[in-house]
């Protein structure tokens, strides 16, 4: 079957370093995204890894490794804003649907 | 303006009720989907269409159905809708063309009494 864990919840201070991690056991592997989604809002598109290894964007950065069914978005100089829920996704065989994990809520305090 | 929109954006019906949601887009994307969120849990997709012609079910496809009105329109139906199916609905547009990213639109807060 297609399993994605998270943590289900994190708490971070203002201005500090985080990082949310994200296992997966599925099959076809065809990349994996990571969404931000603040309550009750849609989910936005952060990042895609489809190769092993760090992929840089601003503030966010997001890690890589196909041999061990792990990833993790990185999250620095946490500001109040990036208080929000961080959905891991798979994307799995040639049908391209996407598997989501069930998120991790992100406390950031000041 | 939105590139995918969703109407209603509240909804509140009773049990046995059919209701339909609808979801457009003008990204210009082939591939659209719906998911439900409930409270706590992941993403779970319900339908997704690749092209007008081609609706396939996702996991949670009971007690659902969809219509693929023109390359833009996605639309939702719930036939007789039960209290379980209170939650929050998403719709989502992607192009294999630009990696297959999801852009989702702003959500349907549906609850069924």
């Amino acid at each position: 079957g297609q399993n994605i864990d998270q943590p289900t919840e994190m708490t971070a201070t203002e201005g500090a370093i985080v990082q949310i991690n994200c296992t997966y056991q599925t099959s076809g592997f065809n990349g994996l995204f990571w969404y931000q989604q603040h309550a009750g809002e849609a989910p936005t598109f952060l990042s895609y890894n489809v190769l092993d290894g760090l992929e840089e964007k601003g503030r966010f950065s997001s890690f890589l490794s196909r041999s061990k069914g792990y990833s993790y978005l990185l999250l620095k100089e946490l500001q109040m804003k990036d208080s929000a829920s961080y959905l891991c996704a798979v994307r799995v065989g040639s049908s391209y649907k996407l598997i989501f994990g069930s998120g991790t809520r992100l406390l950031v305090r000041p | 303006d939105a590139d995918v929109t969703q109407t209603p954006r509240n909804r509140i019906t009773k049990t046995g009720k059919r209701i339909m949601l609808e979801c457009s887009q003008t990204k210009g994307h082939d591939r659209m989907y719906w998911y439900r969120q409930d409270p706590g849990l992941g993403l779970q997709l319900i339908y997704y269409s690749f092209d007008v012609k081609d609706i396939n079910k996702g996991e949670i496809s009971d007690g659902y159905s969809v219509s693929r009105q023109a390359q833009a329109k996605f639309s939702l139906s719930l036939e007789s809708a039960i209290p379980n199916q209170t939650a929050l609905y998403f719709c989502a547009t992607s192009d294999p063309r630009g990696g297959e990213t999801q852009y989702f639109g702003p959500g349907t807060r549906l609850l069924v009494l």
